[in-house]
């Protein structure tokens, strides 16, 4: 158990829809980092918050938006939902402000599959 | 942007043989190599990391070597056990890059 908590476990819901991903990261940490894993795509970073503050983007769409709150949890949003967003959203997190350098601690993930 | 490539995709082994994971970088400037390993169902885990300034390091069955001249790394599992099946990922970043970019992963079997 990596200390990091995602919410919900699955996802199921149609095209166009919206969702919010939590992620609680691990106690002290202060870095939160967003990635979906598609079957195809290994694992593509999407985002990274430290301290409430964006810190790096990767390659998030513009329908993608997360946040990072004063109690360090996160939510990512993902608004007009197409198929292919269906994939596996891996949530980590770090102690700092990490830029890549530091170890990552992944939580279990949540399964979104977009009908 | 940094581009990682990691061979092979997928890896069948005999419990007890060893198993090389390779991954090439581009971006010179990456000096933090770490792998991780996702078993079905969970998040991917640290196993091991290496930084530029090392050419080697151990932990037990398993290794990683850096070569930086030719931008390439490699996870190395000795006597491997049928608990070693998983997905590996390598990953390379630099301070400039800011974030850590992964290989596709390498499903790997170990056969009992």
């Amino acid at each position: 158990d990596s200390g990091v908590t995602q919410t919900p476990k699955h996802l199921i819901t149609a095209t166009g829809q919206r969702v919010t991903l939590r992620c609680s990261p691990r106690s002290g940490d202060l870095s939160v980092y967003w990635y979906q894993q598609s079957l195809d795509q290994g694992l593509q970073f999407l985002i990274q918050y430290y301290n409430g503050e964006e810190r790096a983007k990767g390659n998030i769409l513009e329908r993608f938006s997360a946040q990072q709150f004063p109690d360090l949890h996160s939510e990512l949003n993902l608004s007009s939902l197409e198929l292919g967003d269906s994939a596996l959203y891996f949530c980590a997190s770090s102690p700092h402000a990490g830029a890549g350098q530091e170890t990552q601690y992944f939580g279990p993930g949540t399964r979104l599959l977009v009908l | 942007g940094e581009n990682v490539e990691q061979h092979p995709s997928t890896l069948s082994v005999q419990e007890g043989d060893s198993a090389v994971i390779k991954c090439t970088y581009s971006d010179s400037a990456s000096n933090y190599f770490p792998w991780y390993k996702q078993e079905l169902g969970k998040g991917p885990q640290l196993i091991i990391d290496i930084r530029s300034n090392v050419g080697e390091k151990k932990d037990q069955r398993i290794a990683v070597t850096l070569n930086k001249t030719a931008k390439h790394f490699s996870l190395h599992i000795t006597e491997t056990q049928p608990e070693d099946s998983a997905v590996y990922f390598c990953a390379a970043s630099s301070a400039n890059a800011g974030k850590s970019t992964f290989g596709d992963g390498t499903t790997l079997t170990v056969k009992p």
